[in-house]
């Protein structure tokens, strides 16, 4: 079944600090992978996304990300986390006709 | 270019009643998805629309329904609301083949009470 796992539900880290969060996905087929961004009580922002090529994809924001099909993994990554990144952050998979999300990474940034 | 748009932005129903959510898609895009999203959890998808025709459907009770019309837009009806029917719920439109990412709008957040 496809299925995708973000196995941090919470994370915290100071400004200025580096960030990975993790997404580990099961899918048969090349995936289609994205991050997307929630602030409270908001939709969804696009991070980035991976179709193929080049396994490290660069977003929005100073975020990048590392499609790794050996291990099923997608983690985004931010060299220099800054305050207005706390947020809740979800990796997606592509499947029939629709997105599978993880449950979410609530990501909280310390001065 | 306006991004997707929802209306209402907030609601509150009583159990047993019925809703109606509103979508308008990106111009040009032709697809439109709906997802529900409680609080705490990843988005969950409900129904996906393209040209009018229901593409895709989640694991979701018939009380969910929707529809497309002919300018794209998208209503999503819940009939019979229950306390867990609580949730945001986010509209995405996006090009329905290819290398295209869904965009989503702000969403509505629906209070059962």
């Amino acid at each position: 079944a496809q299925s995708v796992t973000q196995p941090d539900i919470h994370i915290t880290v100071s400004e200025g600090a580096s960030l990975e969060l993790r997404c580990n996905y099961s899918y048969g087929a090349t995936p289609y992978l994205f991050w997307y961004v929630q602030s409270p009580g908001q939709g969804l922002q696009l991070l980035l996304k991976y179709f193929s090529g080049d396994t490290l994809v660069q977003g929005i924001k100073g975020f990048e990300a590392e499609f790794k099909r050996s291990q099923s993994s997608f983690n985004l990554r931010k060299p220099s986390v800054h305050w207005s990144d706390a947020a809740e952050y979800f990796c997606a998979v592509r499947g029939y006709n629709k997105l599978i999300f993880g449950a979410g990474t609530r990501l909280a940034v310390h001065p | 270019d306006a991004g997707v748009t929802q209306s209402p932005t907030h609601l509150i129903k009583t159990r047993g009643q019925h809703v109606t959510l509103r979508c308008s898609p990106i111009s040009g895009h032709k697809s439109v998805s709906w997802y529900q999203q409680v609080l705490g959890q990843g988005p969950q998808f409900i129904f996906q629309y393209y040209e009018k025709e229901e593409r895709g459907r989640g694991n979701f009770p018939d009380r969910f329904s929707a529809r497309q019309f002919p300018n794209y837009s998208s209503e999503l009806n819940v009939n019979a609301l229950l306390l867990g029917d609580s949730a945001l719920y986010l509209c995405a439109s996006s090009s329905p083949t290819g290398r295209t990412e869904a965009f989503f709008g702000q969403g509505t957040r629906l209070t059962v009470v």
